[in-house]
């Protein structure tokens, strides 16, 4: 079983659609989780935390259940600067982080 | 601060040729990870380092791949000799350990080996 698992897409959606990714997690140690976005040839970078609680920054909500070793991220009123490839990422260790192969969404006017 | 680098940005080598791709962390991170993106495997960890030691090496995929840290503002990653498969995209990231926010990519070196 892969450490970090992600349905691959790809996610075609209208702007302003409403759209979710999930993510399930093996090492059930792992303490801090992540959504990290991806563009086009460039490099991974943090989009948000996930906290245990639940959480939301602008259009982005994130959560983690932890007895289903199961994270997701929902965008609302996607915008075409949204499309992008959405990477779930584990803590390994506390130290480095392991990563899921990514979601590809694409936001289509 | 000018984040993580990585030299060079794309490496074009014939296969059997030696690669060494070069990385400087952020000054004042202690902790430096190699890894390898490809469209059938995805971002795979090859190799950490804290305070230049190696710590994890399960991820090289085998003895062509080697990896160094001589001091704290430098680390290669050297594939001899190279083969078609290694085409990839390798990043380099930093971290303050136990810290993961700080966890920082490098723009990557995109490999092709013909």
């Amino acid at each position: 079983r892969k450490e970090v698992e992600q349905d691959p897409g790809p996610f075609n959606v209208p702007e302003g659609a409403t759209v979710a990714f999930n993510c399930t997690y093996s090492n059930s140690a792992s303490q801090s989780f992540f959504w990290y976005r991806q563009d086009c040839r460039k490099e991974p970078k943090l989009l948000m935390s996930v906290y245990s609680s639940g959480n939301e920054d602008g259009r982005f909500t994130a959560q983690l259940n932890r007895a289903s070793q199961y994270i997701s991220l929902l965008i609302r009123d996607s915008k075409l600067s949204d499309s992008a490839t959405y990477l779930c990422v584990v803590d390994y260790n506390n130290n480095d982080m392991r990563f899921g192969a990514g979601t590809r969404l694409t936001v289509k006017p | 601060d000018a984040g993580v680098i990585q030299s060079p940005r794309h490496e074009v080598t014939e296969m059997g040729q030696e690669v060494t791709l070069r990385c400087k962390p952020i000054s004042g991170h202690n902790s430096l990870f190699w890894y390898r993106q490809t469209m059938m495997r995805g971002l795979e960890l090859l190799i950490y380092f804290n305070n230049n030691v190696p710590i994890d090496d399960s991820g090289m995929p085998e003895d062509r791949f080697s990896a160094k840290m001589p001091n704290a503002s430098f680390s290669t990653l050297k594939i001899q000799p190279s083969e078609p498969r290694d085409s990839a995209v390798y990043f380099c990231a930093s971290s303050l350990r136990g810290r993961l926010m700080s966890y920082t990519f490098g723009s990557g070196t995109r490999l092709t080996v013909v």
